[in-house]
């Protein structure tokens, strides 16, 4: 079946950097997104990763190895406020029509 | 900004009753999107349309059906809700040259079925 992988929860301290890593099993992959969702809001689109390497926007980056079924996101700098959950999210076509998998998310806690 | 709306922030039917949830979207986007959003499940995708009148199913579409009568709306009904049903539902668009990877979301409905 269709999967992607991500650990549920990650904590670490303000102004550190954090990676949240994602592994998949899809067939028709063609890239990997990642979403941020605080808590009562609405999921966010951050990066994309169509090309293998790094994405990098601000004090986060995405990477992708295709060869690996991997990727992650990496927020430097970390700040109170990104506190939330990240989700990744790949890409697939089917036929004609395109759509996105969601792994299960991966909640970060931001410690002062 | 990319605005998406839904009809509903929170609802609360009986089993049994018939529910419409509506998304609206003020971009002209042509892929309109429904996710049910379950703790632990992260997003699963109910139905997709990327024309007006046109539909596809996505992972969960049992117990669902859409809508899409204008390019802007997309109707979400469940016939004859069940418990199971008891959920986040949240709508999203996305341009067709993005439709594969950056989509934008509407702030969901809660919807509680007893």
């Amino acid at each position: 079946g269709q999967s992607l992988e991500q650990p549920s929860e990650v904590t670490a301290v303000e102004g550190a950097i954090v990676q949240i890593n994602c592994t998949y099993q899809t067939s028709g992959f063609y890239g990997l997104s990642w979403y941020q969702q605080h808590d009562g809001g609405a999921p966010t689109f951050l990066s994309y990763n169509a090309l293998d390497g790094l994405e990098e926007t601000g004090r986060f980056s995405s990477f992708l190895s295709r060869s690996d079924s991997y990727g992650y996101l990496l927020l430097q700098e970390l700040q109170m406020k990104d506190s939330a959950s990240y989700f990744c999210a790949g890409s697939l076509t089917l036929d004609s029509s395109y759509k996105l998998i969601f792994g299960s998310g991966t909640r970060l806690l931001v410690r002062p | 900004d990319v605005k998406v709306t839904q009809s509903s922030r929170y609802l609360v039917k009986r089993t049994g009753e018939k529910v419409f949830l509506e998304c609206v979207q003020d971009m002209d986007h042509e892929n309109m999107f429904w996710y049910r959003q379950d703790p632990g499940l992260g997003l699963r995708l109910i139905y997709f349309s990327y024309d007006v009148k046109m539909k596809e199913k996505g992972d969960i579409p049992e117990g669902y059906s859409v809508s899409r009568e204008k390019k802007e709306r997309f109707s979400l009904i469940l016939e004859s809700t069940s418990t199971n049903q008891t959920s986040m539902y949240l709508c999203a668009s996305s341009p067709i040259d993005r439709e594969g990877y950056e989509q934008y979301f509407g702030p969901g409905t809660r919807l509680t079925v007893t």
